[in-house]
């Protein structure tokens, strides 16, 4: 099974300013998919921003960047400009484009508390 | 609207007492997963269906049952529950294989207590 990282199970950021939260996974595949998915309060799942492995550009959705460094096996989530409705727990998602069942392999969170 | 529904959202029963969370998707999706999700664990995989009748294990399968005879439902069964299987559950489903992405869309999820 794939192995996703993320080593900070807590992180904090003043409202406005910006804050990088870091994602890890190990692969010996080439062809991939990367996500980080938002979780508020309420529970749901909410795609944030996803990248195909074999894209050198990195993914932008407004507020959201990522960093992807494939040799490194990194995806770490920028969000610029923090706003309080950011606050959530994060999760970083790796899915092979190889094996069948669309399975996902999630880690284990990133809890984001936002300063006013 | 385009979506994953559970129910129930919120279960509290007692060992042993067989139990059915029940899993529909109106997006006419292939793939449909199970997952629990557990404090400083993250989310993992329970089982998965490829298509109708077509499932398979996930990585914590144990004391679960699935089946997929529509492709728009797919229902979890605990058969005896027992306190390990305390947790958040999510439906999720995506379009099947040779779409690129594919990422997964999630129900509201279910938070299960067993006593």
């Amino acid at each position: 099974a794939q192995t996703v990282t993320q080593s900070q199970p807590e992180m904090s950021v003043q409202e406005a300013e910006t804050v990088t939260l870091s994602c890890t996974y190990d692969t010996s595949e080439s062809d991939y998919y990367l996500f980080w998915y938002k979780q508020p309060p309420s529970r749901q799942m909410i795609l944030v921003i996803r990248q195909e492995a074999y894209k050198q550009q990195n993914a932008t959705e407004n507020r959201f960047s990522v960093n992807f460094q494939k040799a490194a096996k990194s995806f770490s989530l920028k969000i610029s400009d923090s706003q309080l409705g950011d606050a959530a727990m994060y999760f970083c998602a790796y899915r092979s484009a190889k094996r069948p069942g669309n399975q996902f392999y999630f880690g284990t969170g990133t809890s984001l508390t936002v300063i006013p | 609207e385009a979506q994953v529904t559970q129910n129930p959202r919120y279960l509290i029963t007692v060992t042993g007492k067989k139990l059915t969370v029940t899993c529909s998707q109106n997006m006419n999706h292939e793939y449909m997963s199970w997952y629990r999700q557990d404090p400083g664990l993250g989310l993992r995989q329970i089982y998965y269906s490829m298509n109708v009748e077509v499932t398979d294990k996930g990585d914590v399968p144990e004391g679960y049952k699935v089946s997929r005879k529509e492709k728009r439902n797919f229902p979890l069964i605990l058969e005896s529950p027992s306190p390990n299987q305390t947790s958040l559950y999510f439906c999720a489903s995506s379009l099947g294989q040779g779409n690129s992405y594919n990422e997964q869309f999630f129900g509201p999820g279910t938070r299960l207590t067993v006593l």
